[in-house]
């Protein structure tokens, strides 16, 4: 089965910086990857998804990058926010049919004011 | 259009008593996902259904715990006498089952087992 790594686990930068969340898979034919944002006591929210057929996708201050090669896939968000501070999962998953997304472990991010 | 609705939010049970959460999907989705977080951890698959059918159930515990998604009404997942090691969030997720398969998340319901 899938299998997906994130990394790092916690993430702290100042506000306006940039940060930058990364993650692997292991199943080739995946091809849908989305993004989460959990803020504390909620549920995961979805943020941004990209598929296999393209390499970037931006919106506003979030972007996401996809290597198919190395199968790896990467979520940049600039300008952060205080309000940015929450825990980020990344996914994969096959798209259509009856296919499970795999998350990964969590990226709890801090921007400090 | 409401979003994934679930409930109860907070739910307190002695050890041994049953717990039932309940998840309405989002108007139009016919597929619902369940899974489970532990504190300080990621999400862990539990069970997908579809109306009246279990697809996968991989990632569910053999005993005490079990789910269902009736023709009419909520999906259910029910834990039976349940232990401390159940307490936990609980998150239903639900899908168009389309080719885009983007699956949405309730606000969880969050189990204490006291």
């Amino acid at each position: 089965g899938e299998n997906v790594e994130q990394h790092p686990s916690t993430l702290s930068v100042q506000e306006g910086d940039s940060a930058v969340i990364k993650c692997t898979y292991s199943d080739s034919a995946s091809n849908y990857f989305p993004w989460y944002k959990q803020e504390l006591g909620k549920g995961p929210q979805l943020i941004i998804d990209i598929r296999s057929n393209v390499g970037e996708k931006k919106d506003q201050r979030i972007a996401v990058t996809l290597n198919k090669t190395a199968k790896h896939f990467s979520l940049h968000i600039t300008e952060t926010q205080p309000e940015d501070s929450a825990v980020y999962f990344c996914a994969a998953s096959k798209a259509g049919g009856s296919y499970i997304p795999t998350f990964g472990r969590g990226t709890s991010l801090i921007v400090h004011p | 259009n409401a979003g994934v609705m679930q409930n109860p939010r907070h739910l307190v049970r002695r050890r041994g008593q049953e717990a039932r959460l309940r998840c309405s999907p989002m108007k139009g989705h016919s597929h619902v996902y369940w899974y489970r977080q532990l504190p300080e951890e990621g999400l862990k698959f539990m069970v997908y259904l579809q109306k009246e059918n279990i697809i996968d159930e991989s990632g569910m515990p053999k005993e005490r715990f079990s789910a269902e998604f009736p023709k009419e009404g909520p999906s259910i997942l029910r834990i039976q006498q349940v232990v401390r090691g159940d307490s936990a969030a609980y998150f239903c997720a639900s899908s168009p089952g389309t080719v885009s398969n983007t699956i949405y998340f309730g606000e969880g319901s969050w189990l204490t087992v006291v």
